[in-house]
């Protein structure tokens, strides 16, 4: 298996532009999951799902975050408009048996 | 918000010797797990420790958990250059698959 993908790698955007991340979870693992990483916050859940269904979305900072998960194998993470303070590496992960695998993250940078 | 809090924040050590981090939390657990993360890169997950274990091993790494203190260390003997990176704390509670992040202690293993 490939492990967790996420793309992209890097986004560099203006304020207030619209910024879409995308995940491929490990196939099989029915849990998914959204964290925000920053040097002053650490790491932040945003949301989960299990089987495509989000779970816990009170970790979403405000309505200009949304994510959706159409079926068992993507997912993504919008925010629009997209803010400065929006800048962080956004990961994605899917659970195994109660284990976290990690996608390589999306290094988000707003202008 | 951070359920866990790593101690040291920071430690560099010489390789070959043992490198110890603390983890304390908050509240009741389900189980508490132990990720690395090397710099740029996802988190990768070590070892898992269920509450109703006191201690854990898997190769160089052993992990001990208390309860009563709500708190856990991860030991990490004849460290390497390799095992450079930072250490996070995670936990869940029951019938809750949430996992929450400490705020991490970045380990330096000197050569």
């Amino acid at each position: 298996d490939a492990g967790v993908i996420q793309s992209p790698r890097h986004e560099v955007t203006e304020m207030g532009q619209e910024v879409t991340l995308r995940c491929k979870p490990i196939s099989g693992h029915n849990s998914l999951f959204w964290y925000r990483q920053t040097m002053m916050r650490g790491l932040e859940l945003l949301i989960y799902f299990n089987n495509n269904v989000p779970i816990d979305d009170s970790g979403m900072p405000e309505d200009r975050f949304s994510a959706k998960m159409p079926n068992a194998s993507f997912s993504t993470l919008k925010i629009q408009p997209s803010e400065p303070r929006d800048s962080a590496v956004y990961f994605c992960a899917s659970m195994g048996t109660g284990e976290l695998f990690f996608g390589e993250g999306s290094r988000l940078t707003v202008l | 918000s951070q359920q866990g809090e790593e101690d040291p924040q920071a430690l560099s050590i010489q390789e070959g010797e043992n490198a110890t981090m603390n983890c304390s939390y908050k509240t009741s657990i389900n189980n508490l797990q132990w990720y690395r993360q090397n710099s740029g890169r996802g988190l990768v997950h070590l070892i898992l420790i269920r509450s109703n274990e006191r201690e854990k091993h898997s190769g160089r790494l052993r992990v001990t958990l208390d309860t009563s203190k709500k708190s856990s260390s991860l030991l990490i003997t004849a460290s390497r250059a390799a095992d450079t990176a930072s250490y996070f704390c995670a936990t869940d509670s029951f019938g809750n698959e949430k996992l929450t992040f400490g705020t991490g202690t970045r380990l330096t293993i000197i050569p």
